[in-house]
């Protein structure tokens, strides 16, 4: 079935090294993809996002790639920081079921945390 | 601060009480949206709404009942709630229904006695 899943629930990376966050779908028709972070009482906050005609994009210390033939996308965070640490969410565009309009589907989140 | 504010932050009430969420975006977006967050689940949707229209109702049960009187402001009524309702409410804004990014609140966090 359709899903927007991620790879590993749960990720640690010591302070200062890069991270790399995957999520997998499977809706071949999605075009428009997002990522969350979201912290402990806070509602998720607008990282990056990239649509379809693209393969990668960059923004303040976040790297977003995407590949459409294996239907993969990662978010890399260089020199990781304490502040990064939280629960992250992919999320695709995809048609609602009366195909009238698109609507965001989130994956599980993958939990990241920084070590000293 | 998101932009987009909800209130209250956290909620308890007994399953026969009536209460509402508020939701109020200051981005000047059109789109207003309401979703719940479950421990260790995806976040569900539940309501959009477009330009004050509602447009999707995911399958919600009636106890929920949505209200969107303008752009800026949605409210989530609620009654005769069941403890499985309990979860964090988020509420999202987006500017139009296209490949826009929502904004989120930071939710309410509702617990059904």
């Amino acid at each position: 079935g359709e899903s927007v899943g991620l790879h590993l629930p749960t990720l640690s990376v010591q302070e200062g090294d890069n991270s790399i966050i995957n999520c997998a779908y499977s809706n071949s028709a999605s075009d428009y993809f997002i990522w969350y972070k979201q912290e402990s009482g806070k509602g998720p906050q607008f990282i990056i996002d990239i649509r379809s005609n693209m393969d990668k994009r960059q923004g303040q210390r976040v790297t977003v790639l995407l590949n459409k033939t294996v239907k993969h996308l990662s978010l890399q965070i260089a020199a990781t920081q304490p502040g990064d640490s939280a629960v992250y969410f992919c999320a695709e565009n995809r048609l609602s079921w009366g195909g009238s309009a698109r609507q965001l589907t989130f994956g599980s989140g993958t939990q990241l945390t920084v070590l000293p | 601060e998101t932009g987009v504010t909800q209130t209250p932050r956290h909620l308890v009430m007994g399953m026969t009480n009536k209460k509402s969420l508020k939701c109020e975006q200051h981005l000047g977006h059109n789109a207003m949206y309401w979703y719940k967050q479950s421990a260790k689940k995806p976040l569900e949707l539940m309501f959009v709404y477009n330009f004050k229209e509602q447009t999707e109702n995911n399958s919600v049960p009636s106890r929920f009942s949505p209200e969107c009187p303008n752009s800026s402001h949605l409210f989530l009524h609620l009654h005769t709630l069941q403890p499985e309702d309990s979860a964090l409410y988020l509420c999202a804004s987006s500017q139009g229904r296209g490949n826009q990014p929502q904004h989120f609140g930071d939710g309410t966090r509702l617990s059904i006695l």
